[in-house]
């Protein structure tokens, strides 16, 4: 499975529009890309899948380049109920299992 | 519809004593798979079953093993404990088709406390 890298941290205030972006230069064919959210002592929440160019849905966007060697997620007007982990995830049907990386801390502000 | 449930919330137990943790996957879902949370370590894969069989399996020593029964629920287990077992271990349904991720819908896990 191709490993990700994505930031440690972030801040952001309210209101604001947030891009967490990931990288995954070694990503295959047939990977799909993932994003979860995770609130502390709760189980991760999918967000967005996607294997090419824009998804979007009621929560965010996701923005994958041609190369698909990274991707970038989306989250506009931010509010503090979105201090959260969140995870970007690579793989395909094959593999049945999810391999999280360190994820991104955001922290909303008022 | 409900969710994933994963019994007991939290577990305290000795080293040397074995554990068996419980999820009941969302009605129709024929895929959970388990992951391991800590600190350190952050989230890690331990195994995943469909329709009772175990497709993958996670760098997890043997101590650690899993079922899944006919109705979709799933038990794991985790022999001989060790401080280092303590974690919050979550369990994850899907419908088990399609592009790995979707969708999966994880409980609240169970905390276990090793002393």
């Amino acid at each position: 499975l191709a490993k990700t890298t994505q930031p440690i941290s972030m801040d952001s205030y309210e209101g604001q529009e947030v891009n967490i972006t990931c990288s995954h230069n070694n990503i295959a064919t047939n990977d799909y890309i993932t994003w979860y959210q995770q609130f502390p002592s709760q189980g991760p929440r999918f967000i967005i899948q996607g294997y090419k160019t824009k998804v979007t849905n009621e929560v965010a966007s996701l923005f994958i380049p041609a190369d698909r060697k990274s991707s970038t997620l989306s989250l506009p007007r931010v509010s503090l109920s979105d201090t959260a982990v969140y995870y970007c995830l690579v793989g395909d049907g094959a593999g049945n299992m999810l391999t999280f990386g360190g994820g991104t801390r955001l922290m909303v502000k008022p | 519809k409900a969710g994933v449930t994963q019994t007991p919330r939290y577990l305290i137990k000795t080293r040397g004593q074995q554990v068996t943790l419980s999820c009941s996957p969302i009605s129709g879902h024929r895929s959970v798979s388990w992951y391991q949370q800590t600190p350190g370590q952050g989230l890690q894969f331990l195994f995943e079953y469909f329709s009772e069989t175990q497709r993958n399996k996670g760098n997890f020593p043997g101590r650690f093993s899993g079922r899944q029964f006919s109705n979709s629920r799933s038990e794991m287990n985790v022999s001989t404990l060790e401080l280092g077992d303590s974690a919050l271990y979550l369990c994850a349904s899907s419908s088990g088709q399609g592009a790995v991720g979707y969708g999966y819908t994880f409980g609240s896990g169970t905390r276990l406390t090793v002393v």
